[in-house]
């Protein structure tokens, strides 16, 4: 079965870091770009950061709100992509997904695949 | 950065209803449109990829259109599991845009 796990999320206090994780099984991982999105309580769907596959040397983007404190990378030997969350504040509490792109494969622009998610809330 | 404003904000309709939901953007993104639905309590699922092609696995009730600003998901005939939020974003620049989503809720 073609899925995505994240992992690693929690309760932190402002000013704190965490590493989420997202690991891929049933596919070739290190093919596809991944990216990660949030989603505050109640709220709508966020774009955070995207990580192209080792074919185009792994180059990242990232929303304006987290460029400078979040950093996302790959080890596609473990099939996992992470995101390192730095001076965190409450406006990045959220559920934290990832999905993979279908663009290197298929040249579609497209999310095919999503985790189920990890929470992170962000309070003192 | 583009905008993406999504139409109505809720549709209240019956199942067997033909749903429209419209998303429009601030400047042009060409055909690069998807659309997602979200149910409660779920993860995002794929639904239309280049604004007129349906995912791997779709049921051939949901249809998209449109290029340019102006797009539309289309529903022709609501099933009980399609009540839910969806989601249109941009594929077209960076940074990547979502709409604020249309509930279509049961009437």
């Amino acid at each position: 079965e073609v899925q995505l796990v994240e992992s690693g999320g929690g309760l932190e206090q402002p000013g704190r870091s965490l590493r989420l994780s997202c690991t891929g099984s049933g596919f070739s991982f290190g093919d596809y770009p991944v990216s990660w999105f949030r989603q505050a309580p109640g709220k709508g769907l966020e774009w955070v950061a995207y990580i192209r596959s080792k074919v185009y040397d792994e180059t990242p983007e990232y929303a304006a709100s987290v460029k400078g404190r979040f950093s996302i990378s790959r080890d596609d030997s473990k099939s996992i992509a992470y995101l390192q969350m730095n001076s965190l504040n409450t406006d990045d509490t959220g559920l934290y997904y990832c999905a993979r792109d279908l663009f290197t494969i298929q040249r579609v622009r497209a999310f095919d695949i999503w985790g189920q998610g990890t929470m992170v809330t962000v309070s003192s | 950065e583009i905008v993406l404003t999504q139409s109505p904000a809720t549709l209240s309709l019956s199942p067997g209803e033909r749903a429209t939901l419209s998303c429009r953007a601030s400047q042009s993104v060409s055909n690069y449109l998807v659309w997602f639905q979200q149910r409660p309590g779920q993860a995002p699922r794929l639904l239309i990829y280049d604004a007129s092609n349906r995912a791997t696995g779709i049921p051939t009730r949901f249809s998209g259109s449109g290029s340019g600003t102006d797009f539309t998901l289309t529903i022709s005939s609501l099933e009980p599991e399609d009540f839910a939020v969806y989601y249109c974003q941009q594929r077209s620049t960076w940074p990547l845009t979502f709409g604020g989503g249309t509930k279509v809720e049961i009437k």
